[in-house]
């Protein structure tokens, strides 16, 4: 039962428009919540978060909006480039509980 | 700075093997977690040490999985009588203290044939 859905296996974006990556949970008791990074054949890499008590983070080029009613995230990324192609993990956790991951959205940058 | 290595990035084992996988977290990481990743999978938590103490470890898998950090640093995660599920990608993770915003190694690709 996967309690972090990332329902888009991959998603095209042309170079400069918006590209925008969702993800939808199950666990009311979540209160954090994380995006990771990740390129292949490396570790992810953090790259925003928000807690829950915020509806909004954003962090130069990068959003994170959360609907905690429709238990729905969403990263922003706005003006896509090149090197955000690649995939992207929600993530979430509940206080002092581990953190659960989703399955990943790849995310192609088109010239 | 030095981030969280791992190695081997690359472990092939025949089924039945023994593989010992190594994590060094970064320098004065207090929280160090492993994780497994199946191909097209998100990363699923396995155990968590808070310097030398184990305390969770709710996600491995078997009593063939064994993870270990003796001294509060360096990390050993052991897999006895290696099986073809467990085929996957080990990613070990640091954090200063407590679950958010951890640092990932690059990973061991474990290939069990």
């Amino acid at each position: 039962d996967q309690q972090v859905k990332q329902n888009s296996p991959s998603l095209s974006v042309q170079e400069g428009r918006i590209s925008i990556l969702n993800c939808d949970y199950t666990n009311s008791m979540f209160d954090y919540f994380l995006w990771y990074k990740k390129y292949p054949a490396e570790g992810p890499t953090f790259l925003i978060s928000i807690s829950s008590i915020k509806d909004k983070n954003e962090d130069g080029r990068f959003t994170v909006f959360l609907n905690k009613s429709a238990k729905h995230l969403s990263l922003h990324i706005v003006p896509s480039q090149p090197g955000d192609s690649a995939v992207y993990f929600c993530a979430a956790s509940a206080t002092n509980d581990k953190i659960i991951f989703g399955k990943g959205t790849r995310l192609h940058i088109l010239p | 700075g030095a981030g969280v290595s791992q190695s081997p990035r690359y472990k092939v084992a025949k089924r039945g093997q023994d593989v010992a996988l190594r994590c060094d977290p970064i320098s004065g990481h207090v929280s160090l977690f492993w994780y497994q990743q199946a191909l097209g999978q998100g990363p699923e938590f396995l155990t968590y040490f808070q310097n030398e103490a184990q305390l969770d470890k709710s996600g491995l898998p078997s009593d063939r999985f064994f993870a270990e950090r003796p001294e509060g640093s360096v990390s050993t995660l052991k897999i006895q009588r290696t099986q073809q599920e467990d085929s996957a990608v080990y990613l070990c993770a640091s954090s200063l203290k407590g679950e958010h915003e951890q640092y990932f190694g690059p990973g061991t690709r474990l290939t069990v044939t």
